[in-house]
């Protein structure tokens, strides 16, 4: 069962155009949502992340956008550029026992920024 | 600070041989992961360890075994390596036990079994 699903798998942007990345989740007791970035040939990092407290974060030009009761967020870049290029994923936790507070990855968004 | 380092980078296994994949941080983290990437399929969690001492199943940890040797290490075993086990292999540490707590990765090893 998938719990966090992530779309596009791919994605490609002109440079200075708005790059839109969309998560859907299916687990109300996930109430963490962090968002990770993967160049080639390195590790994911910690871009942003966001609680269900507040509907919008942003950070530069990176924003993560919550809705609640749709269980639906997305990372928005505005101005892409080149240097963006890179795969995203989104994941959600949560709390309690079980299973809910590890990290569930979605499968990823390849997205490609060209100049 | 180095963060989190893996040996190797590259391994190619035949089909039944063993390895042990190895992991430490710098950074006093409290838990560590072992997580495997495949195309189209993101990052699927094998095996944690919440703290020193204590480890426990992810998603998919058939064929894999781990040992938390201290709090800086967490290696990751393949008793006999099947093609199905080709992957990119990522530790991960993060300071406190569960998702809510910025996960560190490492670089990577990346095995084919052949």
């Amino acid at each position: 069962q998938q719990q966090v699903k992530q779309s596009p798998q791919s994605l490609i942007v002109q440079k200075g155009g708005i790059s839109i990345i969309n998560c859907a989740y299916e687990n109300t007791a996930f109430d963490y949502f962090p968002w990770y970035q993967q160049f080639p040939g390195k590790g994911p990092a910690l871009l942003i992340a966001i609680r269900p407290d507040v509907s919008e974060k942003k950070e530069g030009r990176f924003t993560i956008s919550f809705n609640k009761s749709a269980k639906q967020f997305s990372l928005h870049i505005m101005d892409s550029q080149p240097g963006d290029s890179a795969t995203y994923f989104c994941a959600a936790s949560g709390r309690g026992g079980g299973s809910n507070y590890k990290l569930t990855f979605g499968k990823g968004t390849l997205l490609t920024v060209n100049p | 600070n180095a963060g989190v380092t893996q040996t190797p980078k590259f391994q190619v296994l035949k089909t039944g041989q063993s390895m042990t994949l190895q992991c430490a941080q710098d950074m006093n983290h409290n838990s560590m992961y072992w997580y495997r990437q495949d195309p189209g399929m993101g990052l699927r969690l094998i095996y944690y360890s919440a703290s020193e001492g204590t480890t426990d199943k992810g998603e998919v940890p058939n064929g894999y075994n781990v040992s938390r040797l201290n709090k800086r290490e967490f290696s990751l075993r393949l008793e006999s390596a099947a093609p199905s086990q080709t992957s990119v292999y990522f530790c991960a540490s993060s300071e406190g036990r569960g998702g809510t707590y910025e996960q560190y990765f490492g670089p990577g090893t990346r095995l084919t079994v052949t």
